[in-house]
């Protein structure tokens, strides 16, 4: 099947920048997603990005997407510990697929 | 934004016995609805895609009998999970497309079975 490939450790320092990685391998993805789970909880969507951009931002958040090399990365800003937890990477053609999920830590 | 209620949040049973988890879209109707399941440190896998008012379509290697799925409504579905085993101790996930493009996810249930 189609993959989604995640490192699956980032740690930063607070106030740094964060960028997690995603590759995935569906050409025909028509949208790519980022979700943020914490601990013993549901995915919250942090922002999703159409397959024809190079670049969404929103706030702290950038995305940035090679559509050639079917990469996709996301860029956290000032990065603080509330934003500890995990990553999931995502991509959409007729359903949606993961990645593993990067773990990130925020060290004060 | 849309909201996707997921009951109960965790629940402990006994091998042997079957678990209902509800999923309940509160603000939006829908017609389908996903159920994952996840295990420690692992990602998301789609078990099967819950259709109101027809048969669930289930991923390949998903027992459809022991996980039963029905979408009676477009704001509710359950997944039962039958005669429970320890190893059916996991993680599941719902999900429904709130609004185009945009999946939003349930809080999850946290399944042991003892």
């Amino acid at each position: 099947g189609e993959d989604v490939e995640q490192s699956l450790f980032l740690s930063v320092r607070e106030g740094d920048s964060s960028v997690i990685n995603c590759t995935y391998t569906d050409s025909s993805s028509t949208y790519l997603y980022w979700y943020k789970q914490e601990p013993g909880a549901g995915l919250q969507l942090l922002t999703y990005i159409f397959s024809n951009m190079d670049m969404k931002q929103d706030q702290r958040l950038t995305v940035l997407l090679n559509k050639k090399d079917k990469h996709l990365s996301l860029r956290i800003a000032d990065t603080q510990t509330g934003d500890s937890a995990i990553y999931f990477c995502a991509e959409r053609d007729n359903d949606m697929r993961f990645g593993a999920g990067t773990r990130l830590t925020v060290k004060p | 934004g849309a909201v996707v209620s997921q009951h109960p949040s965790w629940v402990i049973c006994k091998s042997g016995t079957s678990v209902k988890i509800e999923c309940r879209s509160l603000d939006f109707q829908a017609t389908t609805m996903f159920w994952y399941r996840q295990f420690p440190k692992q990602s998301l896998m789609l078990m099967a895609t819950s259709n109101e008012g027809s048969k669930a379509t289930y991923e390949q290697g998903v027992e459809k009998d022991k996980f039963l799925i029905n979408h009676a409504s477009l704001t509710l579905s359950t997944l039962t999970v039958t005669s429970a085993h320890p190893e059916d101790s996991s993680f599941y996930i719902c999900s429904a497309e709130g609004g185009f493009p945009v999946y939003t996810f349930g809080s999850g249930t946290r399944l042991t079975v003892v």
